[in-house]
């Protein structure tokens, strides 16, 4: 079993491209989430899923965007990418709610130039 | 907005001996917290967990501590080893969110 990974896992990325970082869990988690890690502070929720099909908003969710068609899969898609987006991204799952423990993959370091 | 902090940013032990890494939370309503381990270059990594309803939980050679009083939270590791640097941080719930901690830099020293 897996868990949960990310591709890629490193990637420069020049400002204005998109970009679609990917994520997929095989423990048929109901909930998935991205989140951005930046130096000072912690992590912080850009977009989630309760169940496929369903999405909301996090805390930080301008310039992304997220979709969820089936039960395994939650890209993370930045439309135009700018360097204020340069971060680390983890994506993660839940068995339930954003209350239940939440497993996370490697991550994705993404830089914009 | 809520937060979940944590009390130092870099915590030095030498090996062997416990490690005290603190959190405080500032809901009242926070019913569930979960410390996580965070490797260099790796993604957050679940220790332990614990829920408003208890004061205590103990894992393997670690033990949390919940003191809703204060709104304090606290992860003890028993006879630190080296594979145990890492940034530590607590989670806590806000309503049906998680708000994580900055983190906690444990350094391990022979």
């Amino acid at each position: 079993i897996a868990g949960i990974t990310q591709a890629p896992t490193s990637q420069i990325l020049a400002a204005g491209r998109r970009m679609t970082l990917r994520c997929t869990q095989d423990m048929r988690h109901n909930a998935m989430y991205w989140y951005r890690q930046d130096l000072g502070l912690g992590l912080r929720l850009i977009h989630y899923s309760n169940t496929a099909g369903t999405t909301g908003k996090g805390e930080v969710p301008d310039g992304y965007s997220v979709s969820r068609a089936n039960t395994d899969d939650f890209p993370l898609t930045l439309a135009s990418a700018v360097p204020s987006q340069t971060s680390v991204y983890f994506c993660a799952s839940s068995d339930s709610g954003s209350t239940d423990t939440q497993y996370f993959g490697p991550g994705t370091r993404l830089t914009v130039l | 907005g809520e937060s979940v902090g944590l009390h130092l940013p870099t915590l030095s032990v030498q090996e062997g001996d416990n490690s005290i890494i603190n959190c405080a939370y500032s809901n009242s309503a926070s019913d569930y917290f979960i410390w996580y381990k965070q490797e260099s270059g790796k993604g957050p990594q679940f220790i332990i967990d614990i829920r408003s309803n208890m004061d205590k939980r103990q894992g393997q050679r670690v033990t949390v501590l919940l003191n809703k009083t204060v709104k304090h939270l606290s992860l003890q590791i028993a006879a630190t080893q080296p594979g145990d640097s890492a940034v530590y941080f607590c989670a806590g719930t806000n309503t049906d969110k998680l708000i994580f901690g900055t983190g906690t830099r444990l350094q391990v020293f022979p």
